[in-house]
């Protein structure tokens, strides 16, 4: 079935530091691929996403680039901000196998330090 | 209202007891979604409304989970017996349309239902 597996954490970045979290991902058909971001006290809310393969989503001063040859979908920014703290999450959905469930991975929390 | 709204936020119940937890999305969406999310993992699929008909319960863990949305907006999940395991935060999400949009994974989420069973 399909899967996504992601960087573990915590991570802990000093502020202006650049941020790369992990994605990697298994599916049988086509998938779309997205980000999704929880800040504390709030729901999961979609932060970027990339419909086919080398397709790059971006918000907020956030990238991530659908590389279907290495089934990747790694988040970077070049400069975090205290605000960006939140839990991660890297997630797909299959709509070549006619699926509409999103499959999430299990999160990355990010702690950005003053 | 502006969001989808969830409640209760929290729920402490005792082994073996009923549970329900209400969801009412976003004035206009017709799609609704249940996820589970337990500690250190991301959220789980359970079951997706399209109006007001389940489409797809196959993530429903077993027979003491069910769902219903009966007006094809606020929709009720329903846990009985409930056990241990079954602590957990369950969100429940919507977006505007079912299938279509759905495939393109923009989904709402509500702030979620956090469930203890002591």
């Amino acid at each position: 079935g399909d899967s996504v597996t992601q960087m573990e954490g915590p991570v802990t970045l000093s502020e202006e530091a650049f941020l790369t979290i992990n994605c990697t991902y298994t599916a049988t058909g086509y998938p779309s691929l997205f980000w999704y971001v929880q800040y504390p006290g709030e729901g999961l809310q979609l932060l970027l996403k990339a419909t086919k393969a080398d397709d790059k989503g971006s918000n907020k001063g956030f990238e991530a680039t659908y590389r279907k040859e290495t089934t990747s979908f790694h988040l970077e920014k070049g400069s975090v901000q205290v605000s960006d703290s939140a839990v991660y999450f890297c997630a797909l959905t299959d709509s070549g196998a006619g699926s509409y469930q999103l499959t999430f991975g299990k999160g990355t929390k990010l702690s950005v330090i003053p | 209202g502006a969001g989808v709204s969830q409640t209760p936020s929290n729920k402490v119940t005792e082994k073996g007891k009923y549970v329900e937890l209400r969801c009412d999305p976003i004035s206009g969406h017709t799609a609704l979604y249940w996820y589970r999310q337990s500690l250190g993992q991301g959220p789980e699929f359970l079951i997706y409304f399209q109006g007001t008909g389940a489409a797809d319960d196959s993530g429903l863990p077993n027979d003491r989970f069910f769902a219903v949305r009966p007006e094809g907006s606020v929709s009720t999940l329903k846990i009985q017996r409930t056990e241990r395991g079954d602590s957990a935060v369950y969100l429940c999400a919507s977006s505007l349309r079912g299938g279509s949009s759905a495939y393109t994974g923009e989904l709402f989420f509500g702030e979620g239902s956090r469930l203890t069973v002591l």
